[in-house]
C-alpha cells in the first residue's frame, strides 16, 4: 500500500482566511480523494481528484470553497477558502488500491 | 435516503472477552462492506472487506458477518486486548457506481485490563 503524508498536521486559522493542505503519496496513484471528518461525524467525501482533470465534487461541496489541484500522480492539494468556524474539522487525503481505501494522518483545522 | 448506522455509544468490555460491533444500513445495494479502525489523531486503517455474496470473513482474531437480508454486518474481535481500543468504522460501497465507500460514524471500543 502507498504511504500517504499530509502537511500541515494541524493549524489554527482566522475566519476569512484560506489554508492549503498538501498530500503526498509515495507511489503513483490514479485517483486521490479528500474527506472531511467533523467532530462526532462520519467521514464525508469532499471530492475525487484525477491527474490532469478537474476534481469531481460531491453534493454539498463546491470548487470555489474547496479548490483542489492534482499536478501529478503523487501529489494533491486541497484549499479551504474563506474559512468560517464551521470548517473546523479533520481533513483527510486518501487513495485506493483494489478495494481498500488508504488514508493519510489527517490535518486538524481549527477556525477561530 | 441512504443510511449507515453504528452504535454511537462506546462499547466497554473486559480484556479477553469478545467484542461485537454492529453496522446496519438502509437503502443500499452494497457490492461490499468494509471495516476500518481509527485511532485518535490518525487516519482510518483498513481491516477487512466482505462481499455481498459472502456470509463471513475471518482474519486472525477478527470476524465479520454480512447479512444482506437483515441489512446488517457484525464485527467481532475475539480475545480482546486493551490495544484493540479504538473507533471502528463500517463503510459500504454500492454496486453499479464508483465503489467509493460511504462511512458510518463509527463505534468506540474500550477494552479494560
Amino acid at each position: 500500500s502507498a504511504v500517504i503524508s499530509q502537511k500541515p498536521s494541524r493549524d489554527i486559522c482566522q475566519r476569512g482566511t484560506s489554508l492549503t493542505i498538501q498530500c503526498q503519496v509515495d507511489s503513483q496513484v490514479t485517483m486521490m480523494f479528500w474527506y472531511r471528518q467533523q467532530p462526532g461525524q462520519s467521514l464525508t467525501l469532499i471530492a475525487t481528484a484525477n491527474q490532469g482533470s478537474e476534481a469531481t465534487y460531491e453534493s454539498g461541496f463546491v470548487i470555489d470553497k474547496f479548490p483542489i489541484s492534482r499536478p501529478n500522480l503523487t501529489f494533491s492539494t486541497l484549499t479551504v477558502s474563506n474559512m468560517s468556524p464551521e470548517d473546523s474539522s479533520i481533513y483527510l487525503c486518501s487513495d485506493r488500491l483494489a478495494n481498500e481505501q488508504f488514508f493519510g494522518p489527517g490535518t486538524r483545522l481549527t477556525v477561530l | 435516503s441512504q443510511k449507515i448506522e453504528q452504535n454511537s455509544e462506546a462499547l466497554n468490555i473486559q480484556e479477553g472477552k469478545t467484542a461485537t460491533l454492529t453496522c446496519n444500513y438502509t437503502n443500499y445495494s452494497p457490492a461490499y462492506l468494509q471495516w476500518y479502525r481509527q485511532d485518535p489523531g490518525r487516519g482510518p486503517v483498513f481491516l477487512l472487506l466482505i462481499r455481498e455474496n459472502e456470509k463471513e470473513k475471518r482474519k486472525e482474531r477478527l470476524k465479520v458477518t454480512f447479512d444482506t437480508t437483515l441489512k446488517q454486518s457484525l464485527f467481532h474481535i475475539t480475545a480482546s486486548q486493551p490495544a484493540d481500543s479504538a473507533t471502528y468504522l463500517c463503510a459500504l460501497s454500492a454496486s453499479g457506481g464508483s465503489y467509493i465507500p460511504t462511512f458510518g460514524r463509527g463505534t468506540s471500543l474500550i477494552v479494560h485490563p
